[in-house]
């Protein structure tokens, strides 16, 4: 069972570029989360998902950051016009979403590393 | 304030001796506790969860306490793998997919 598969792991862009990050979730896992981390500073979450419908997205900055998850395919993070400040690790969690047992394990994909230069 | 708040350390420790650290968090209404464990900026991984009355996985026990709203993790018999930044996460049961991340609590384990 392969874990959270996210790609690519490094990325660099030059200002106002787009930049896409993928995520796949864990076999079985229907729910999906990104969170930022700056440097030197803690996760911060952005925006959760489930199988085309967004939940969550409190975090996401109000312009140029958008968030889907398709039916099939991949979850994809999509920075707009991307700014130096955007530089940071992009890491993708999954979770079976198994609200009954209130358990919210998740487990992280490796991260995609973003700079902007 | 912000929400989750740890030491950054660093907290440099013999190889063999115990290390304690501590997490406050502000929101009341936070129902799940965790600690995760991250690697010179790679993903996070679960080192365990943490319940009211207290846990123990070998050498690590975690506390907490809700009336002071802190969590702790103890951490006995260091070994030089133990090195790592320890992140407190506190998460909402009604928004449960909702992680709260503290910036860390880097130890340093030394021979």
């Amino acid at each position: 069972n392969a874990g959270v598969m996210q790609n690519p792991r490094h990325l660099v862009r030059r200002r106002g570029q787009e930049a896409r990050l993928r995520c796949s979730p864990m076999k079985g896992h229907s729910h999906v989360y990104w969170y930022r981390q700056l440097p030197e500073e803690g996760l911060k979450f952005m925006v959760y998902l489930q199988k085309e419908n967004i939940i969550d997205e409190s975090g996401m900055p109000k312009e140029r950051f958008s968030a889907e998850f398709p039916k099939e395919g991949p979850s994809i993070l999509r920075i707009q016009q991307v700014v130096r400040g955007d530089s940071a690790a992009y890491f993708c969690a999954s979770s079976p979403g198994t609200k009954a047992t209130g358990r919210t394990e998740a487990f992280f994909g490796q991260g995609t590393r973003l700079t902007v230069v | 304030r912000k929400e989750v708040e740890q030491d950054p350390g660093p907290f440099n420790v013999p190889e063999g001796a115990t290390v304690a650290f501590n997490c406050t968090y502000s929101n009341s209404a936070s129902q799940s506790f965790f600690w995760y464990r991250q690697d010179c900026r790679k993903e996070p991984k679960l080192l365990m969860s943490v319940y009211s009355s207290g846990n123990e996985d070998g050498r690590f026990t975690a506390q907490l306490n809700r009336a002071s709203q802190y969590i702790s993790l103890l951490i006995r018999d260091s070994k030089l793998s133990d090195s790592a930044t320890y992140l407190c996460v506190v998460s909402k049961t009604d928004s449960w997919g909702k992680l709260q991340f503290g910036a860390g609590t880097q130890v340093v384990v030394t021979p």
